[in-house]
C-alpha cells in the first residue's frame, strides 16, 4: 500500500521567513495530495490540495509543488507568520482510496 | 450550519471496558472514516465506510469495530481487545465522486483509558 513520508518532523523560523515541508510518497498511481494545518487542541484542516495533472498550485502566501517521477510534493509558506505555528501533514491517495498521512510537521514561526 | 459533529469531546473509561464514540455529518457525504491520532504518529486510518451498509478495514482495525446503518452517522466501537485505546479519535467524511476529494474532520474524542 501506499507509505508517505514526511519531513521535518520540526521546524522553527523567524517571523517573515519561508518554510518548505517536503513528503515522499510510494505509490506511483497516486494522483491527490492534500496538506492541512492542525492548531493545537484543534481539527485539521485543509490548506491545498493539488492533483497529479498540474506540476504546482498557489493561494497567496502557501503554494505546493509536485514532482511525480521523483514522488515527493512539498509545502511552501511565504512570508510566514506567528498564526502559520501549527502542525501540518501532508497525504497521498489514488481513485477513491483512503488518505494516507505523513506523520506530521510541527512548524514553529518566532516573532 | 454544515458539518461533522463528534461526542463527547472527552470520554474516561476503565480498562476492560467498551466504549462507542459518536460521529454524525449533514454534509450529505457518501463516505466516512475514523482515524486515529497519537503524538508523532501523524493520523492512521481504523476503519472506512464509503455506502450505507459497507466498511472496510483500515490500517490500525484490531480491537474497534463500527456500524454504518444510516449515510449520517458511523459510530466507533473500542473494544477491550484494543491494547492501547488512548488517544485522539477524529471522524471524518468526504463527497467521492469521479476522483479523490477533502476529508472534512470533527473536532475530535479524547479518550482516556485507565
Amino acid at each position: 500500500g501506499e507509505n508517505v513520508e514526511q519531513h521535518p518532523s520540526t521546524l522553527s523560523v523567524q517571523e517573515g521567513d519561508s518554510a518548505v515541508i517536503k513528503c515522499t510518497y510510494s505509490d506511483s498511481a497516486s494522483n491527490y495530495f492534500p496538506w492541512y494545518k492542525q492548531e493545537l487542541g484543534k481539527r485539521p484542516q485543509l490548506i491545498i490540495d493539488i492533483r497529479s495533472n498540474v506540476g504546482e498550485k498557489k493561494d497567496q502566501r502557501i503554494a505546493v509543488t509536485l514532482n511525480k517521477t521523483a514522488k515527493h510534493f512539498s509545502l511552501h509558506i511565504t512570508e510566514t507568520q506567528p498564526e502559520d505555528s501549527a502542525v501540518y501533514f501532508c497525504a497521498a491517495s489514488k481513485g477513491n482510496t483512503p488518505l494516507v498521512f505523513g506523520k506530521g510537521t510541527r512548524l514553529s514561526v518566532i516573532a | 450550519d454544515g458539518g461533522i459533529t463528534q461526542s463527547p469531546k472527552y470520554l474516561f473509561r476503565k480498562e476492560g471496558q467498551n466504549v462507542t464514540l459518536s460521529c454524525e455529518q449533514n454534509l450529505n457525504h457518501d463516505a466516512m472514516y475514523w482515524y486515529r491520532q497519537d503524538p508523532g504518529q501523524g493520523l492512521r486510518l481504523i476503519y472506512y465506510s464509503q455506502i450505507v451498509n459497507d466498511f472496510q478495514k483500515g490500517d490500525i482495525a484490531e480491537g474497534y469495530s463500527v456500524s454504518r446503518e444510516k449515510k449520517e452517522s458511523f459510530p466507533l466501537t473500542v473494544t477491550s481487545a484494543q491494547k492501547n485505546p488512548t488517544a485522539f479519535y477524529l471522524c471524518a467524511s468526504s463527497r467521492p465522486g469521479q476522483g479523490p476529494s477533502p476529508l472534512h474532520f470533527g473536532n475530535g474524542t479524547r479518550l482516556t483509558v485507565t
